[in-house]
């Protein structure tokens, strides 16, 4: 199946910080990426759908101006969580869907967030 | 929207018995059912997938069923080992294949 990376692995920040995470579609170009969080023992929630060259699409709830997402490239998606607070800790998993294919979504390995 | 409820939500068998995880869906427009394994610490790998014109797809020791008329679809995994161990995802996905509506998750234990 199709490769997705996400860097870094684990990030340790202090409160009022950004970080950004960056997800990449390795041997196929993603024009739709797409960003989750996930809480401990819980389900992917889905925050933002990410699409090349243009904005990025919210669900409702999450903030657009907190979770900056930019897709440049049909590779490379990021998203920059700025002034983070503890309760921005969390996981988050970022895939990408191959429009090649028939519509499977490929996940990356994910990106410990955790806020001091 | 979607609702997709996914049961149970942790399962424990023995070693090479089998493990049966349920979901179902409510949107009658969703067509394609993906199932996600998911180890500690890592994303949710896909492990079998089927659409809304098949009945049942199997890949040597996992197999998926559906049943739109029920609107539910199933994971079966035979002969489990110890690493099947991991939390499984069910999703059930719109017509747009962008949209992944996700069960709760199953936390499945083999014990040797």
């Amino acid at each position: 199946g199709a490769v997705v990376s996400q860097h870094p692995s684990r990030v340790i920040c202090k409160s009022g910080t950004s970080v950004k995470i960056e997800c990449r579609s390795l041997d196929f170009q993603a024009t739709t990426m797409f960003w989750y969080r996930q809480f401990p023992k819980q389900s992917l929630m889905l925050m933002a759908t990410s699409n090349e060259g243009s904005k990025a699409t919210y669900e409702q709830g999450v903030e657009k101006d907190k979770f900056l997402i930019n897709h440049a490239s049909l590779t490379l998606s990021t998203l920059t969580v700025t002034s983070a607070h503890p309760e921005d800790s969390s996981f988050y998993i970022c895939s990408a869907r191959d429009p090649q294919g028939p519509g499977e979504q490929y996940f990356g390995p994910g990106t410990r967030l955790t806020v001091t | 929207g979607e609702n997709v409820e996914q049961h149970p939500s942790t399962l424990s068998v023995q070693e090479g018995d089998s493990a049966v995880i349920k979901c179902t869906y409510s949107d009658s427009a969703s067509n394609y059912f993906p199932w996600y394994k998911q180890e500690l610490g890592k994303g949710p790998q896909l492990i079998i997938d089927i659409r809304s014109n098949v009945g049942e797809k199997k890949d040597q020791r996992i197999a998926v069923t559906l049943n739109k008329t029920a609107k539910h679809f199933s994971l079966h995994i035979t002969e489990t080992q110890p690493e099947d161990s991991a939390v499984y995802f069910c999703a059930a996905v719109g017509n747009t294949g962008n949209q992944f509506y996700f069960g709760t998750g199953t936390s499945l234990t083999v014990i040797p």
